[in-house]
């Protein structure tokens, strides 16, 4: 297997555009993760899925940003509208029941 | 709620020495996982060593080991024999479920191994 695949590895883009990551799990997982990474607030977690359903989006900050996973191989992470303090590494990660997570190499999104 | 702290931002050790890297974790939960992730500069979030609370003994994953003290809320890397590809961030975590639960991540030691 390839691993996760997240696209694209950097996207730069303007306040206020809309942004959307993306994420290939490992086939076969059922957990799928969403974590920001800044230098401020280090990793946290935004959301996680398990079977295509959203289990805790508490760490999602604002109404600005949601995630779907419409089938067991891809989801998506959005913000609409992008700001600067948006700007942040974001992994996708996924696990099968019972084992670690594993992470793709992150898309570092720069907003000016 | 979980904490994890990392207490060393940066550390460096010449090439094949041994150098431990600290982690304290505070949390309610008896049964629980304890992980040490490395994050080098391409980076990619690596799983390096992994702990279950309910076993006393301690996790080895050849060169990396950990020392695991359950009463004292304590989870140290040792990195034995150092190469300069272990030059990275390592960040300790904690997780309630292995693998289906959110991870509780430390703020990260930036390790330099210097040749």
């Amino acid at each position: 297997d390839a691993g996760v695949i997240q696209s694209p590895r950097h996207e730069v883009t303007e306040m206020g555009q809309e942004v959307t990551l993306r994420c290939k799990p490992i086939s076969g997982h059922d957990y799928l993760f969403w974590y920001r990474q800044t230098m401020m607030r280090g990793l946290e977690l935004l959301i996680y899925f398990n079977n295509n359903v959203p289990i805790d989006d508490s760490g999602m900050p604002e109404d600005r940003f949601s995630a779907k996973m419409p089938n067991a191989s891809f989801s998506t992470l959005k913000i609409q509208p992008s700001e600067p303090r948006d700007s942040a590494v974001y992994f996708c990660a996924s696990s099968p029941i019972g084992a670690e997570a594993f992470f793709g190499q992150g898309t570092r999104l720069t907003v000016v | 709620a979980q904490t994890v702290t990392q207490s060393q931002p940066e550390m460096s050790v010449q090439e094949a020495e041994t150098v431990t890297l600290s982690c304290t974790y505070d949390t309610s939960e008896n049964n629980y996982y304890l992980f040490w992730y490395k994050q080098p500069p391409s980076r990619q979030m690596i799983l390096v060593i992994r702990q279950e609370a309910y076993k006393q003994q301690n996790a080895t994953e050849n060169r990396f080991s950990v020392n695991f003290q359950k009463a004292a809320k304590s989870f140290s890397l040792k990195i034995s024999d150092s190469q300069l590809g272990d030059t990275a961030m390592y960040f300790c975590a904690f997780s309630i479920n292995f693998g289906n639960e959110k991870l509780t991540f430390g703020t990260g030691t930036r390790l330099t191994i210097i040749p």
